[in-house]
């Protein structure tokens, strides 16, 4: 299996939405509704902010909001602020219980 | 509160084997709904999945790690542990610790890192 591809970065003004994609195949993110999405603050612990596609886990704004359309997964910043400066990572099951993850897309809010 | 803590060698001998610990508090790796496991972030790189451990003992790895990988529990001491043998520089990276959810395969809860260096 091979990783899961990501755009290094991306960025957005304040107050604007932006999109952050995670490509895989028909193995991994096409075959399954267990796509993930992480977000990193320099020095930190990973923290939870979408699973299953399109669920937050309690705690996290709204404004986060995660898809998927064939092999690809997509993570929505809606109203950036600018603690939403991190990285993102994206994960997917890819079946035999392994989990495979994305290079990491650094967002910056402008 | 779900905390988990790693330990051990910030250093490594090439060769050698990496040796760390995740303490978890708040919770029992008892629990029937989780795995626990370990993924590394090479410097500059991104997230790389090692494996996973169920409490019933069952173990999944990275294929592409498999022939050096150990993961083990300790129920007793709510701990649980790595190994990785016969490691060279390209194991330098930060190691975590996590927990996983077993259905629905997302990580809820994660350590700080530990960094481990493999240099003579």
């Amino acid at each position: 299996q091979s990783a899961l591809t990501q755009s290094p970065s991306a960025s957005g003004s304040p107050g604007q939405s932006v999109t952050i994609s995670c490509t895989g195949t028909s193995s991994d993110v096409g075959g399954y509704n267990y796509v993930s999405w992480y977000q990193q603050h320099p020095g930190k612990a990973p923290k939870l902010m979408i699973f299953e596609v399109s669920k937050r886990p309690s705690g996290v704004p709204d404004r986060f909001s995660g898809s998927k359309s064939g092999n690809t997964a997509s993570l929505t910043v809606s109203g950036l602020q600018a603690e939403d400066e991190a990285v993102y990572f994206c994960s997917s099951y890819a079946g035999s219980n392994i989990l495979l993850f994305g290079g990491g897309t650094k967002l910056t809010v402008l | 509160q779900l905390q988990l803590q790693e330990s051990g060698p910030g250093l490594v001998k090439p060769s050698e084997t990496l040796s760390l610990t995740c303490t978890v508090s708040g919770d029992s790796i008892s629990s029937l709904s989780y795995l626990w496991g370990w993924i590394r972030q090479p410097p500059g790189k991104g997230m790389e999945w090692i494996g996973s451990m169920s409490y019933s003992g069952n173990t999944y790895y990275s294929p592409s790690l498999q022939s050096r990988v150990t993961i083990s529990m300790d129920t007793s001491s709510n701990q649980f542990s790595l190994k990785l043998n016969s490691v060279t520089a390209a194991d330098t990276a930060i190691y975590y610790c996590a927990r996983r959810k077993y259905y629905g395969d997302y990580l809820d809860s994660w350590g700080q890192g530990t960094l481990v260096i493999v240099s003579s």
